[in-house]
């Protein structure tokens, strides 16, 4: 089934950059759609971002369009988060998650165990 | 954006009753594959969520088979024929079909009466 790890979550005043990592191990990396799925404290869940498996193309949350930048290294098997331009409102936990299918449509079937991200002055 | 919007926001349930909760999407689900892309998920306490059903009512791998999804169209249905105490948590629906953006829910808590 697979299993995902991030890394790279901390705290930061408004303005800063992050970036976060995910490590991916027991499927193959290469083959599956990606994504960064975030949750604000006390809070549903909030789709990021997502990146094609092959070609890399990206796609993102308005919310984020501009300041984040998502991709991957299939030679690393690692997906990659970078936060620019940092809000409160970024304040989150951040998961990484894995594509069922070879579509996004049908939703994430590995979720990583996700990274805080906490902005503050 | 297509809207999700769950209901009830909140549901008590008694260990062994069953239990539904809604989904309504602002527009239609049906892409042009044919496909109707409507995913439950769910989260329990200090956990990352899971996914349990995907296009409308196919149980992901291990799910027991008391959950089962319904629907068509905007209008869908997770149900529990039996809840059991590891069912509590907040899920989520997830549309996919009109994609980008993938959009979820507000959440629906179940909890034990």
């Amino acid at each position: 089934e697979g299993q995902l790890l991030e890394s790279g979550g901390g705290l930061l005043q408004p303005g800063g950059s992050l970036r976060l990592s995910c490590a991916a191990s027991g499927f193959t990396f290469s083959n599956y759609p990606m994504t960064w799925v975030r949750q604000a404290p006390g809070k549903g869940l909030e789709w990021v971002s997502g990146i094609t498996a092959s070609d890399g193309r990206t796609y993102y949350a308005d919310s984020v369009k501009g300041r984040f930048t998502i991709s991957r290294d299939n030679s690393k098997n690692t997906l990659y988060l970078q936060m620019n331009s940092l809000r409160a409102e970024d304040t989150a936990v951040y998961y990484c998650a894995k594509v069922g299918m070879a579509t996004i449509r049908e939703g994430m079937d590995v979720w990583g165990q996700g990274t805080t991200v906490t902005v503050s002055s | 954006d297509v809207v999700m919007t769950q209901s009830p926001l909140s549901l008590p349930v008694t260990l062994g009753q069953p239990a539904s909760i809604s989904c309504r999407s602002s527009q239609s689900l049906v892409y042009s594959d044919g496909n109707t892309y409507l995913n439950w998920f769910q989260q329990r306490p200090g956990q990352s969520p899971r996914r349990l059903i995907y296009k409308v009512s196919n149980r992901d791998s291990g799910v027991p088979d008391r959950f089962s999804g319904s629907g068509s169209g905007t209008d869908f249905t997770l149900k529990i024929s039996r809840v059991e105490a590891e069912d509590v948590g907040v899920y989520y629906c997830m549309q996919g079909t009109h994609w980008p953006p993938i959009t979820f829910g507000q959440g629906t808590r179940l909890e034990i009466k």
